[in-house]
């Protein structure tokens, strides 16, 4: 049972241009949403993170909106660069349990096209 | 700060062997968590230590254990290597308390486990 899906596998985008990336969850217990970028052979670097008492979060290019009732979340960057070529995850995590526990997507390769 | 250090980075076993891995997490974070990422079921979660104790555990069988030292750092064990254990193992930390950067997790490089 896939909690947390990353429908995309892939996406490419022109340089300067808005990258969206998307993520829907089911599981209403989920209250803490996280995107990190991971390169091959590389643990995943932690992005930009919003709490379900949210709608929006910013930080730089990076811009994450949550739609609760709609169960889903996007990952706005812009503009993008090819630096941001990566495989990028949404995780999830009901935090009402006193536990760190992150369900994760299976990931969406962006590539960034110079 | 220092970030989260993982050890060894790569390690080759044989089938029935054990192993030991090991991670430190960020200095005054008390949380570790541990992830396991493989091609065909992404990343999956193991397990959770905060100050020593497990605290959460994911749908891994037995062979898969873990424990946290008072200083924080961890140590995962697989027994009985099979295989489908060859993945890269990553570590993660956080500051483990309430409030919302405490579910920020960070995680180090990993260790590639390829068992043959």
């Amino acid at each position: 049972d896939q909690q947390v899906k990353q429908n995309s596998p892939s996406l490419s985008v022109q340089e300067g241009r808005i990258s969206i990336l998307n993520c829907d969850y089911t599981n209403s217990m989920f209250d803490y949403f996280l995107w990190y970028k991971k390169y091959p052979a590389e643990g995943p670097t932690f992005l930009i993170s919003i709490s379900s008492i949210k709608d929006k979060n910013e930080d730089g290019r990076f811009t994450v909106f949550l739609n609760k009732s709609a169960k889903h979340l996007s990952l706005h960057i812009v503009p993008s660069q090819p630096g941001d070529s990566a495989v990028y995850f949404c995780a999830a995590s009901a935090t009402g349990g006193a536990t760190n526990k992150l369900i994760f997507g299976t990931g969406t390769l962006l590539a960034v096209q110079p | 700060k220092a970030g989260v250090t993982q050890t060894p980075r790569y390690l080759i076993k044989t089938r029935g062997q054990q192993v030991t891995l090991s991670c430190s997490p960020i200095s005054g974070h008390r949380s570790v968590s541990w992830y396991q990422q493989t091609p065909g079921q992404g990343l999956q979660f193991l397990f959770e230590y905060f100050s020593e104790t497990q605290r959460n555990k994911g749908n891994f069988p037995g062979r898969f254990s873990g424990r946290q030292f008072s200083n924080s750092r961890s140590e995962m064990n697989v027994s009985t290597l099979e295989l489908g254990d060859s993945a890269l193992y990553l570590c993660a930390s956080s500051s483990g308390t309430s409030g919302s950067e405490s579910y920020e997790q960070y995680f180090g490089p990993g260790t590639r486990l390829t068992v043959t």
